[in-house]
Parts: structure tokens; C-alpha cells; sequence
């Protein structure tokens, strides 16, 4: 089994839509994170899960919603987007220490979501 | 506010050639890390440096990190179709979580 795995790895949707992605980890990490990937623009970190609890949320619209039901599973909830909503969407994990600093973080292959 | 500046945004070579791609940041960071995203993958980690001046070398990748600590470079020496992908760096910032760099797309031709 790959490290991390992100399903599905392509979804188009209407702008009505619900759907969510979702990421599983197999390296018995701490922690979780979902990023957006669009073309020429720097990683955008939105999430953090941290031991299962949300430690960060970057001013992410409410259109999107995280869970995070256990320590291995990481869901984002996808409602009423819009078509600049369209981007790669990654999923990492990693293990966090007892200082702040975050390690290497392990990647999943991303979802490419176009919304029409 | 941009952290960090990756240049530059494109660079395209053919193989056997040399390059070098750039990180800039206003402030000191205390670790950087380097990643190497293939078309189609999630990005996987190259390299950590930590230390001002610090020089860490894979195979034909050479990672130089800055005396002052606000810049690094990633030079490949005779570049291989196997080196495509796009080049992110990435620090740690006060509140000790990862921020990327708009990263450098690398196109290696045979």
C-alpha cells in the first residue's frame, strides 16, 4: 500500500453539487493536512489535524469543510464551490514531535477538481 | 505575503545540461526543505537544511543553504529526462508549520 492515497483522483462538479475527497495514511502519522495546488501559486494550506483535532484553519471558506474521524482518515466536505475553487487538492501527512516544527511531509497523489 | 520567491518560475534545458533554481525568503528561517513534484504525484521531499552554509549533495543534486539563512539553490549537474517536475521549497514559519514557494518548473528534453 502506497504511504497516502487520495480518492477520487479526478472530480468535476456543478457549482450545486455535494462531494467530498477523501485521504487515508498508512504510516501511522499525527498528523493531516489538506493543501490547494493551483498553477503558479504556492501551496495553500487549509487544514491541519492534529491527534484528530483541528489546530489550524486558514481563513478557508465555509464551502469547504474538513473531517477527521480518526487518527488515518481525512475527508474534505465539497458544497455550493465555485469555479475558482478548480485546483489540485493534496493531502499530506507527517510526524509531529513535541516542538512545533513541522517534518517532512508525506504527500498523496492529489484530486484534480474542476468545477463547472 | 508571499515567504518565499522561487526563481525562476520556468526553466527548460536539454539533457546533459546543468541548472540551478532559486529560494529567497525576506526572513531567516531555521530549516528549509525541497521538494520534487512529477506530473501526476504529490510532492516528495529532496532535502532539510537547517544550518547556515550547510552544503548537502544526492547524487547529481547539490542543495546550498545561505550564510544569513534567507536563500537557498538546488543545482542539478547534467540534467536527465528523469529530473522533470516542478521544484518547491518550503520553510517553517513562526507558528512552525510549512510554507511554500510558488516553486520552479524543471523541463529536461532527451
Amino acid at each position: 500500500e502506497t504511504g497516502v492515497t487520495q480518492t477520487p483522483r479526478h472530480l468535476v462538479m456543478g457549482m450545486t453539487n455535494k462531494k467530498s475527497l477523501k485521504c487515508e495514511q498508512h504510516l501511522g502519522h499525527n498528523a493531516m493536512y489538506w493543501y490547494k495546488q493551483s498553477a503558479k501559486k504556492p501551496l495553500e494550506l487549509m487544514f491541519v489535524y492534529s491527534l484528530e483535532e483541528r489546530v489550524e484553519n486558514n481563513s478557508v471558506p465555509s464551502r469547504f469543510s474538513p473531517e477527521c474521524p480518526n487518527s488515518s482518515h481525512l475527508f474534505l466536505h465539497l458544497h455550493t464551490l465555485q469555479p475558482e475553487d478548480s485546483a489540485l487538492y493534496l493531502c499530506a501527512s507527517s510526524q509531529e514531535g513535541r516542538g512545533l516544527d513541522t517534518g517532512e511531509l508525506f504527500f498523496g497523489e492529489g484530486s484534480r477538481l474542476t468545477v463547472l | 505575503t508571499q515567504l518565499l520567491e522561487q526563481s525562476p518560475q520556468f526553466l527548460s534545458i536539454q539533457e546533459g545540461e546543468n541548472l540551478t533554481v532559486y529560494c529567497n525568503s525576506s526572513s531567516v528561517f531555521s530549516s528549509l526543505q525541497w521538494y520534487r513534484q512529477e506530473p501526476g504525484e504529490g510532492p516528495v521531499l529532496l532535502v532539510t537544511v537547517v544550518t547556515g552554509g550547510e552544503v548537502k549533495k544526492l547524487k547529481r543534486l547539490t542543495f546550498q543553504f545561505g550564510d544569513a539563512r534567507k536563500d537557498s539553490s538546488l543545482h542539478i549537474t547534467a540534467a536527465q529526462p528523469g529530473d522533470t517536475g516542478l521544484y518547491l521549497c518550503a520553510l517553517t514559519d513562526s507558528w512552525g508549520k510549512l510554507q511554500f514557494g510558488a516553486g520552479t518548473q524543471v523541463v529536461v528534453t532527451p
